[in-house]
């Protein structure tokens, strides 16, 4: 099955910083997300992004297929922030998500 | 409210003892799925469903069983089979024809 890298691993920032997470995939994907989970588990979607690049606020994605990588930024971190940040990728056919094991980031005030 | 709804949020099983965790949604998504979470690790598929009455097995799905008898429910039973079963148990829902997956708040199991 496919197989999804995250880096860093763990990242520690004060409040304010830019940050860049990396999610590697293994083969071609037809479907790309990037989750975040608060401390307390809940899992939110951020972005649906198998590939190209797309902005929210202070949070963008990008995803360059042809090099199976994609990238979410975080601008001017707040504590909020803080969390595990996971990329999952979806294979053609697949129907379901291999979830990378996630980027923990704390943002310290 | 429209969401998915998780219960208990704790939950402790004995050696030994079948337990079962409720998830119930209320967006009419048709596809729901079940995802196993240990410390410091991502999220394992056990089971998923895309619709009523059927399922399909995960990565993961070996001393566990589900149904999917109603369109807003997908429980998980977790058996005495399952030999490693202290986890955090998320589900999630989609709607068909959409890449987005709703979470709900999960379910955290220990075993005493």
């Amino acid at each position: 099955g496919i197989q999804v890298e995250q880096s860093p691993p763990d990242l520690i920032l004060q409040e304010g910083a830019n940050s860049t997470l990396r999610c590697n995939f293994s083969d071609s994907v037809n479907n790309l997300q990037w989750f975040h989970q608060n401390p307390w588990g809940q899992l939110i979607n951020l972005f649906y992004i198998p590939s190209g690049t797309k902005q929210n606020g202070r949070l963008s994605a990008t995803t360059v297929a042809t090099e199976r990588y994609s990238l979410l930024y975080i601008s001017s971190s707040q504590t909020t922030d803080s969390g595990v940040y996971f990329c999952a990728v979806d294979g053609f056919g697949n129907e379901k998500l291999t979830f990378g094991t996630g980027t923990r980031l704390t943002i310290i005030p | 409210d429209g969401g998915i709804t998780q219960s208990p949020k704790y939950l402790f099983r004995k050696e030994g003892q079948n337990v079962t965790l409720s998830c119930e949604q209320n967006l009419n998504h048709d596809a729901m799925y079940w995802y196993r979470q240990d410390p410091g690790q991502g999220l394992r598929l056990i089971y998923y469903s895309q619709i009523v009455n059927d399922f399909q097995k995960g990565d993961i799905a070996e001393g566990y069983s589900v149904s999917r008898e109603k369109k807003e429910s997908f429980p998980l039973t977790v058996t005495s089979a399952q030999k490693n079963p202290t986890a955090f148990y998320l589900c999630a829902s989609k709607l068909q024809g959409q890449e987005t997956q709703y979470f709900g708040p999960g379910t955290r199991l220990l075993v005493l």
